[in-house]
C-alpha cells in the first residue's frame, strides 16, 4: 500500500547501544524529515533531506545520523543512545511546496 | 527569536461546546500554515492548511481556521466539539524559503460527553 512507514514501531535499548529507525515512503517524495515528540516540546526537527544524498540538520541533531541514499528511504540512527533520547518518532515527507505527511511513529524508551 | 506559540496547553470541553485553539507564529514574510491533529496512539493527521487566496480555510470534520495576517495568528475553530475531537491539536508554520514546519507545542483537547 502507498504510504510512509516506520519500523520499529516500539523499541526498548540500553545506554550506548546503537539504534536505527527506518522509514519508508512510496511517493517518491523529495523532502523526508525525522522529528522527535517530547511534553512539552511539540515536534523538533532532527534532521531533514531534501533529495537522495541531500541532508541537512534541524533543531536537534546532536547525537544522530542519517544518510538517504535512495529516494524512498531515510534511515536514522542513534550512535550511541542515551537516556534524553527517549521519546516518540516521527518521519514525515513531502513533495516540494505540498503537505508534509506523517508515519506512524517508533516510540524509544532508552534504559 | 522566531516561534510558534500555542497558549492554550490543555482546554477542556463538554460536548457541543464550541472551540477556539489560539496559535501565533513570529516569522516574517509569507508563510504556510497547517493544523494536524493526533488522536491518542496515532500519528498527526492533517486538518486543515492555508496556502493563499481565502482567509477563511475549511477542514475536515467540520474544523476551519483564519488566517489574520496583521495578527500573525491561525486559530482553530469548531461550532460544536464532539467526544472523539479529544486528540492533541499542533499548530505549524512553513516560512517561505524553508524546508521544514515548525510546530508549536500543542494543545491537549479533551471533550466530555
Amino acid at each position: 500500500d502507498a504510504g510512509i512507514t516506520q519500523s520499529p514501531r516500539y523499541k526498548i535499548t540500553e545506554t550506548g547501544r546503537q539504534v536505527t529507525l527506518m522509514c519508508h515512503q512510496t511517493w517518491s517524495h523529495s523532502y523526508m524529515f525525522w522529528y522527535r515528540q517530547d511534553l512539552g516540546h511539540g515536534l523538533r526537527l532532527i534532521y531533514y533531506s531534501a533529495a537522495a544524498d541531500i541532508t541537512d540538520k534541524g533543531e536537534v541533531p546532536d547525537g544522530y545520523v542519517v544518510s538517504r541514499s535512495k529516494t524512498e528511504n531515510f534511515p536514522l540512527t542513534l550512535e550511541s543512545a542515551t537516556r534524553s533520547q527517549t521519546s516518540v518518532y516521527f518521519c514525515a515527507s513531502n513533495a516540494q511546496g505540498d503537505t508534509q505527511y506523517f508515519g506512524p511513529g517508533t516510540r524509544l524508551t532508552v534504559l | 527569536a522566531q516561534s510558534v506559540s500555542q497558549h492554550n496547553h490543555h482546554v477542556i470541553l463538554s460536548e457541543a461546546a464550541s472551540l477556539e485553539l489560539g496559535c501565533n507564529y513570529s516569522y516574517g514574510g509569507t508563510v504556510n500554515l497547517f493544523w494536524y491533529v493526533q488522536y491518542p496512539g496515532q500519528h498527526l493527521q492533517l486538518l486543515l492548511k492555508y496556502f493563499s487566496g481565502d482567509p477563511l480555510v475549511k477542514g475536515i470534520k467540520g474544523f476551519e481556521a483564519e488566517f489574520i495576517k496583521s495578527k500573525f495568528s491561525f486559530n482553530l475553530r469548531k461550532p460544536s466539539v464532539q467526544w472523539s475531537d479529544t486528540a492533541e491539536y499542533f499548530c505549524a508554520v512553513n516560512p517561505t524559503g524553508a524546508n521544514n514546519l515548525f510546530f508549536g507545542t500543542g494543545t491537549r483537547l479533551t471533550v466530555i460527553p
